[in-house]
């Protein structure tokens, strides 16, 4: 199985940048997906790592570590409407999942004016 | 068109009653997935179809019955639920791993589902 780990809850000021934790345990890591989703809607794709370093995209960045099974999504000049739950998922090809995501709990994360 | 379409959006039904829940794509994606999602919840994998084919079942109650009839569609059928079935159900859709454009995958809006 997996062990998905991120924070409940965070805060932040609009137009800084905040730094939202993900760590993981899985034997046949194929992948780490960070998805955005807003009360009541579907999850929208934000940033895929398979192999170690940071993606960047826009205001959005993700980086990845599978010696420590650990990854960050960075949010840069917050807005608003960011405000939001962000999910990290792992895509295990060991698990009885196969390869379909399996998500963490989701960080919640409240900006501030 | 880069959507999956669910419909319906809302669906109230009794605890009797017999329903489907309907996911289509046009992405040429061969992997199509049904989640369950509560509130404040992370989405749980219920079923995975690759290839047209069910490859993954979450052990999930024999009330819930997928379909998919051809690469683009999948149903999701309903019979006999309970109220604690009630949820926002999700479809997604991805080209499997072994493709060589694997990248991400795509939610439809969702089911609200309500079991009274």
């Amino acid at each position: 199985g997996q062990n998905i780990d991120q924070p409940t809850e965070m805060t932040a000021t609009e137009g800084a940048i905040v730094q939202i934790n993900c760590t993981y345990q899985t034997s046949g890591f194929n992948g780490l997906f960070w998805y955005q989703q807003h009360a009541g809607e579907a999850p929208t794709f934000l940033s895929y790592n398979v192999l170690d370093g940071l993606e960047e995209k826009g205001r959005f960045s993700s980086f990845l570590s599978r010696s420590k099974g650990y990854s960050y999504l960075l949010l840069k000049e917050l807005q608003m409407k960011d405000s939001a739950s962000y999910l990290c998922a792992v895509r295990d090809i060991d698990s009885n999942s196969g390869y379909a995501l399996n998500f963490g709990k989701g960080t919640s994360l409240l900006v501030t004016p | 068109d880069t959507e999956v379409t669910q419909t319906p959006k809302h669906l109230v039904m009794g605890m009797t009653n017999k329903k489907s829940l309907k996911c289509e794509q046009h992405m040429g994606h061969r992997a199509m997935y049904w989640y369950k999602q509560k509130a404040k919840k992370p989405p749980e994998l219920m079923f995975v179809y690759s290839y047209e084919k069910l490859s993954i079942n979450e052990s999930v109650p024999s009330r819930f019955s997928p379909e998919c009839p051809n690469s683009s569609l999948l149903n999701l059928h309903l019979h006999a639920l309970q109220p604690e079935d009630s949820a926002l159900y999700l479809c997604a859709s991805s080209h499997p791993p072994r493709d060589r454009d694997n990248y991400g995958y795509t939610f439809g809006s969702g089911t609200r589902l309500t079991v009274v």
